[in-house]
């Protein structure tokens, strides 16, 4: 069964308006979860590594300010997509392990209209 | 500048033959490799993996071959099934970064 759960699945908001992406570890206490963002036919880059306790790791290009990430406790991360413009539109990952492989949720689909 | 590359956007094989795919990679710090399967609108599901340390893994239909020097790994699917068809991503972990470096993938296509 899954080992990490991501909700919701698709979520479509109006621009200007901000949505939050929950990230869970189901059997196991993850210190560290990523996330990921996908466009069409293109691979998953990752965003930032989530820390729990501590302040996230954002990769380069990428605004921290625009997409917020709370980890606050060992089997929860949240990204939340802030002042959401259609640009935005992606399909976002998660995944946490306690070693490789990393398992992954089954992503969220945001819609910014 | 793409470190995990997969070359083959797409590859069509026929049911019960051999489907490779292929990837390569420029940073010689990763340290492990995997290949993932996903469907559309799904996470990456996770198939096999391969150390640094060794140059070939199996499971069942699955076999990852890693050629160090070459900086080349592929997977190796036989028989082939219809339920193989699906996106395959390589990745690889290490080489300075945090979570996993992914390939662009590669859109298998198992035909009857």
């Amino acid at each position: 069964g899954a080992v990490v759960s991501q909700h919701p699945s698709r979520v479509i908001c109006k621009s200007g308006t901000s949505v939050k992406i929950e990230c869970r570890s189901l059997d196991f206490q993850a210190t560290t979860m990523f996330w990921y963002r996908q466009f069409p036919k293109q691979s998953l880059m990752l965003m930032a590594t989530s820390n729990e306790g501590s302040k996230a790791t954002y990769e380069q290009g990428v605004e921290k300010d625009k997409f917020l990430i709370n980890h606050a406790s060992l089997t929860l991360s949240t990204l939340t997509v802030t002042s959401a413009h259609p640009e935005d539109s992606s399909f976002y990952i998660c995944s946490a392990g306690l070693n490789s492989p990393l398992h992954f949720g089954n992503g969220t689909r945001l819609t910014v209209t | 500048d793409q470190q995990v590359k997969q070359n083959s956007p797409s590859l069509s094989v026929q049911e019960g033959r051999i489907s490779i795919l292929n990837c390569d990679y420029t940073n010689s710090m990763f340290d492990y490799f995997l290949w993932y399967k996903k469907y559309p609108a799904e996470g990456p599901t996770f198939l096999i993996s391969i150390s640094s340390i060794k140059d070939k893994n199996e499971d069942g239909r699955f076999t990852v071959f890693l050629n160090k020097s070459a900086k080349h790994l592929s997977l190796h699917i036989v028989p082939s099934q219809p339920g193989d068809s699906a996106v395959y991503f390589c990745a690889a972990r290490g080489g300075g970064a945090d979570g996993l470096t992914f390939g662009k993938g590669t859109h298998l296509i198992i035909q009857p």
